[in-house]
C-alpha cells in the first residue's frame, strides 16, 4: 500500500534553469496538495488541485511557478528560471476528501538546490 | 496577526520526562485541529486529530483544545528517544481548503 510518491528526492539546478517535481498521491485520493518548507519558514501551502482542475492556488507565486494534475498521471509543480530563493524541501499531499479538516498525507519530498 | 503561531523551541528533555507543547490561533470558527510529527528529512505524519474542545488521547499522547483561549497543546507522557522530531500543529485555512501548519517545535529527548 504505496502512500504518497515523489520524485525526485534530491534536485539540483543552476540558476535559470527549470524544475519538474512529480507527486503520485495515494491510492484513491484524488485531491493533492503542494507545500514549501523552509528552516526558518516552516511549512507554506502553495497550491490545491482536484483531477484538471486548480481548487486553491492562493500560496502560489504569481510568476514561475505553476501546478497541474492531469487526468491521468502525477501531479507537477513546475519553476521556471529558478532562483537561488526557491531553495527549499517541497512536499506533496494528498487526501481522499475536499471535507474541511480533512487529514493529509505527506510524501517526503524533494529537496531542491539551486546553485 | 498570524493564523497559527508556534514556539520553535528547540526543546530538549530527559527521557521519561512529560513533554508539552502548544500553539495559539487566531479565528475562533476553527472546530479541526490537528498535530503532525515529521522527522528529519521527511514528510510530516499524522499523530492527532481533535474536533472542537476537550482532550483526546492516544497511548502516550493527548492533544487537548481550549477554544476560549485559542489554544491548543499535546503533551508528551514518558518521552522516549524515539520522540525527537519537529511537531507541527495545524488547522483549515478560512476557505477550508487547506491546512496551516504552525512553524514546529524540534523536541530532543535525551536517553
Amino acid at each position: 500500500n504505496a502512500g504518497v510518491m515523489q520524485n525526485p528526492r534530491h534536485l539540483v539546478r543552476r540558476r535559470g534553469q527549470e524544475a519538474r517535481l512529480r507527486c503520485s498521491p495515494m491510492k484513491g485520493h484524488s485531491h493533492v496538495y503542494w507545500y514549501r518548507q523552509l528552516p526558518e519558514e516552516g511549512l507554506k501551502f502553495m497550491v490545491y488541485l482536484q483531477k484538471e482542475n486548480i481548487i486553491d492556488e492562493s500560496g502560489m507565486p504569481k510568476e514561475r511557478f505553476s501546478a497541474e494534475f492531469p487526468k491521468e498521471g502525477p501531479s507537477i509543480l513546475r519553476i521556471q528560471q529558478v532562483v537561488r530563493g526557491d531553495s527549499a524541501a517541497y512536499f506533496c499531499a494528498s487526501s481522499p476528501s475536499d471535507r474541511v479538516g480533512s487529514p493529509l498525507h505527506f510524501g517526503n519530498g524533494t529537496r531542491l538546490t539551486v546553485t | 496577526q498570524k493564523e497559527v503561531e508556534q514556539d520553535p523551541g528547540p526543546l530538549s528533555v530527559p527521557e521519561g520526562a512529560i513533554v508539552s507543547l502548544n500553539c495559539t490561533y487566531s479565528n475562533s470558527a476553527f472546530q479541526y485541529f490537528m498535530w503532525y510529527r515529521q522527522y528529519s528529512r521527511k514528510g510530516p505524519e499524522l499523530l492527532m486529530y481533535t474536533y472542537s474542545s476537550g482532550n483526546k488521547e492516544d497511548g502516550r499522547f493527548t492533544a487537548q483544545v481550549d477554544k476560549s483561549s485559542k489554544y491548543i497543546s499535546l503533551f508528551i507522557r514518558d518521552s522516549q528517544p524515539s520522540d525527537s522530531a519537529t511537531y507541527l500543529c495545524a488547522i483549515p485555512n478560512q476557505a477550508g481548503t487547506a491546512l496551516i501548519f504552525g512553524k514546529g517545535t524540534t523536541l530532543s529527548v535525551s536517553s
